[in-house]
């Protein structure tokens, strides 16, 4: 597609249950990144994908996340047993560079409410 | 995981003025940095980037200031139009060693007054 495009863009979610948030980047982008906004603040690092390289996960704030990149595209993010705190906007960036140059191009996000 | 959640401050600007929104750092090693413009319910949009071998980068209607001495970072819009109202936020690359990440500052929002 044109841009970068997050599913679902909003999710409701009851404490405790895992939730999946999916990521479809640029085409050809090689890296991805997972970022997440909470109300008001700005973002916080998760996790990057670069290529066939592992994915530096020094983000990712408990083991309860874990993140997927199937075939060099797409990607998952999933939270388990989620917690009201993980509440916040879950933002994910595609970029065909290996480093931060040009920036990355953003998708709108997930808004996800754990209730 | 890095957090650089702050308070959000905010910029109330007349339209037709000028802005400046600033951000300081905190990594005399970053040798990049970003300004984004993010409106609501979207997603953060690229402005204007600048290499800490320069000290100024035009772009349309915005100016990128780099102060390394002082580690400052300041972002101008000219001429600001209802549509610049958004927020806005830093980003600087810290640390290649560790990957090629950004890191971002908290955000400035900044409402444009008709």
């Amino acid at each position: 597609g044109a841009g970068v495009s997050q599913s679902p863009s909003n999710k409701v979610t009851e404490k405790g249950k895992d939730v999946e948030l999916r990521c479809d980047p640029i085409s050809g982008h090689t890296a991805l990144y997972w970022y997440r906004q909470s109300l008001g603040q700005g973002l916080e690092f998760l996790i990057y994908f670069q290529g066939n390289s592992a994915p530096d996960k020094s983000g990712l704030p408990s083991d309860r996340f874990s993140a997927e990149r199937t075939g060099g595209s797409v990607s998952t993010l999933t939270i388990q047993r989620t917690q009201q705190e993980d509440s916040a906007v879950y933002l994910c960036a595609s970029s065909p560079h290996k480093g931060p140059d040009y920036g990355y191009t953003f998708g709108s996000g997930t808004r996800l409410t754990v209730v | 995981g890095e957090s650089v959640g702050l308070h959000l401050p905010t910029l109330s600007v007349q339209e037709g003025d000028n802005s400046i929104i600033n951000c300081a750092y905190s990594n005399s090693a970053s040798d990049y940095f970003i300004w984004y413009k993010q409106e609501s319910g979207k997603g953060p949009q690229f402005i204007i980037d600048i290499r800490s071998n320069m000290d100024k980068r035009q772009g349309q209607r915005v100016t990128v200031l780099l102060n390394k001495t002082v580690k400052h970072l300041s972002l101008q819009i000219a001429a600001t139009q209802p549509g610049d109202s958004a927020v806005y936020f830093c980003a600087e690359n810290r640390d290649k060693a560790a990957g090629n990440k950004l890191t971002f500052g908290g955000g400035t929002r900044v409402l444009v007054k008709p």
